[in-house]
C-alpha cells in the first residue's frame, strides 16, 4: 500500500493560513488524495479530496503536486475550532484497499 | 441526516463479561466500518461491511464479533476481553463513487477491567 508521511506536530497562530505538507511518494494512478481531521473525543471528520487537480471547498484548499508525490491542506485561516489531528490518507478506488490512517499531524492553533 | 450514531458513549466491563456496541446511519451507506483507536494513535481498521456481508476482517482476535442486521445497523459484539482491548470503538459509514466520503460516529470509549 502507498505510504503517506506528515509532520508529527504544527502550530499555527489564529487567523493566519496554516499549510499541512503530506508526502506520498509511492503514489499510484488511482489513489486519491484523502485529507480527514479529528478533534478532541470525536471522531474523524472528512475535510477535502481530489485525484490530480487542486481542489476548494468550504472547509479548506487542497494543493496537489504535479507529479502527485505530495500534496498541502490549506487552511485559509485557523480558528482555536481547527485544532486538531489531520490525517493524510491514499484511497485506491479501483480496488478493494481501504482507507488506512497514517500517523497524521497535530495541529494546535495559538491564540 | 448525515450522522452515524453510536451507543453507548462510554462502557465499563469485565473480563468475563458479554456486551454490544450498536451503530447506526440513515444516509442509505452500504458499506460500514469498525475501527478501533488506541490513545494518541490512529484508527486502525477492524472489520468492513458491504451490503451486509462481511468483506474484510483484519485479523480481528474471535472475542470480537461483528453484525450487521440490516443496511443501517452495526453491531459489535464482545465477549471476554481483555485489559489491553480498551480503546474508543469507531464506527463509520461510506458513501460511494468518486466522491466517495467516510462519515464517523463519535465512538464509544471502551475501558475492560
Amino acid at each position: 500500500d502507498a505510504k503517506t508521511t506528515q509532520p508529527n506536530s504544527m502550530e499555527s497562530n489564529e487567523e493566519e493560513p496554516v499549510h499541512l505538507p503530506c508526502n506520498h511518494s509511492t503514489i499510484s494512478g488511482t489513489d486519491y488524495i484523502h485529507w480527514y481531521r479529528q478533534l478532541p473525543s470525536q471522531g474523524p471528520e472528512y475535510v477535502i479530496h481530489g485525484l490530480t487537480s487542486n481542489v476548494n471547498n468550504r472547509m479548506a484548499s487542497l494543493a496537489i503536486a504535479e507529479d502527485r508525490k505530495s500534496s498541502t491542506l490549506i487552511l485559509h485561516r485557523a480558528t482555536l475550532r481547527d485544532a486538531a489531528v489531520y490525517y493524510c490518507i491514499l484511497r485506491d478506488t479501483a480496488s478493494a484497499r481501504q482507507l488506512t490512517f497514517g500517523s497524521g499531524t497535530q495541529l494546535t492553533v495559538l491564540p | 441526516d448525515t450522522e452515524v450514531t453510536q451507543t453507548p458513549k462510554h462502557l465499563v466491563m469485565g473480563m468475563t463479561n458479554k456486551k454490544s456496541l450498536k451503530c447506526e446511519q440513515h444516509m442509505g451507506h452500504r458499506a460500514m466500518y469498525w475501527y478501533k483507536q488506541k490513545a494518541k494513535k490512529p484508527p486502525e481498521l477492524m472489520f468492513v461491511y458491504s451490503y451486509e456481508k462481511l468483506s474484510i476482517n483484519e485479523s480481528v482476535p474471535s472475542r470480537f464479533s461483528p453484525e450487521c442486521p440490516n443496511s443501517s445497523l452495526l453491531n459489535l459484539h464482545l465477549h471476554a476481553l481483555q485489559p489491553e482491548d480498551s480503546a474508543l470503538y469507531l464506527c463509520a459509514s461510506r458513501s460511494q463513487g468518486t466522491n466517495e466520503k467516510l462519515f464517523f460516529g463519535s465512538g464509544t470509549q471502551l475501558s475492560v477491567l
